[in-house]
């Protein structure tokens, strides 16, 4: 059984709308994560979250907004999509945020494409 | 090297050959991670390597870390087909675990 599940798998908005990505994990874990993967570029750190709060914010922008409404869950709320967002985001976990020697765990990825 | 390249490397080697990836990083660190991505799925560690661990083996992998050049390397002995993937170096920064991924090294293996 997978343990982060991320919905949907892949999703296509429109310039200008709003989309939420969710991610439920299954692992027992404090802390969660949002990356984002683009074609050109390596993975890059957006947020970390800590018994559901907020710990560290990487986005520029704050159209990218974390909602967490249980500790396993950690979605991201994305609003006034531009195609530049096209990317694959990323949701993870570790047992807590504490430390650099935490592994990291990465769900599938939601697959975003912005017409 | 992963970092300071602007584009995802790509090597192609044939199975049963050996291969090292290298990876620079800029800031300090104590641990570098390795991470495996196949493709369509998320990335996952293969290995992690401290500062007071010059090397470390986990079957067929093996991590260096030189702290004094900010370097790293990961090499697969004797590598099979189900190897090809793409590996990331990452660094942890001391704020709240955050990964810094260098650009990845995209590995073919070919029968």
């Amino acid at each position: 059984d997978p343990k982060i599940i991320q919905k949907p798998k892949y999703l296509v908005a429109v310039t200008g709308s709003e989309k939420i990505l969710i991610c439920e994990q299954y692992l027992g874990h404090n802390a969660m994560y949002w990356y984002r993967q683009s074609a050109k570029k390596p993975l890059e750190f957006m947020f970390s979250y800590s018994y559901q709060k907020l710990m560290d914010n990487q986005t520029a922008s704050s159209r990218f907004q974390p909602q967490s409404s249980k500790k396993n869950h950690l979605d991201l709320q994305i609003t006034a999509l531009k195609p530049d967002d096209s990317a694959t985001y990323f949701c993870a976990s570790s047992q807590d945020c504490q430390g650099n020697y935490a592994e990291q765990f990465f769900g599938p990825g939601t697959r975003l494409t912005v017409l | 090297s992963q970092w300071g390249e602007e584009n995802l490397q790509a090597l192609s080697i044939q199975e049963g050959e050996d291969v090292t990836m290298n990876c620079s990083y800029k800031t300090y660190t104590t641990v570098v991670h390795w991470y495996r991505q196949d493709s369509g799925r998320g990335p996952a560690l293969i290995i992690l390597i401290r500062s007071n661990e010059r090397e470390k083996r986990s079957g067929r992998l093996r991590a260096t870390l030189d702290t004094s050049s900010q370097s790293s390397s990961l090499s697969i002995t004797a590598a099979q087909c189900e190897d090809t993937a793409v590996y990331f170096c990452a660094t942890a920064s001391s704020s709240f675990s955050k990964l810094v991924f260098g650009q990845g090294t995209s590995l073919s293996v070919v029968p």
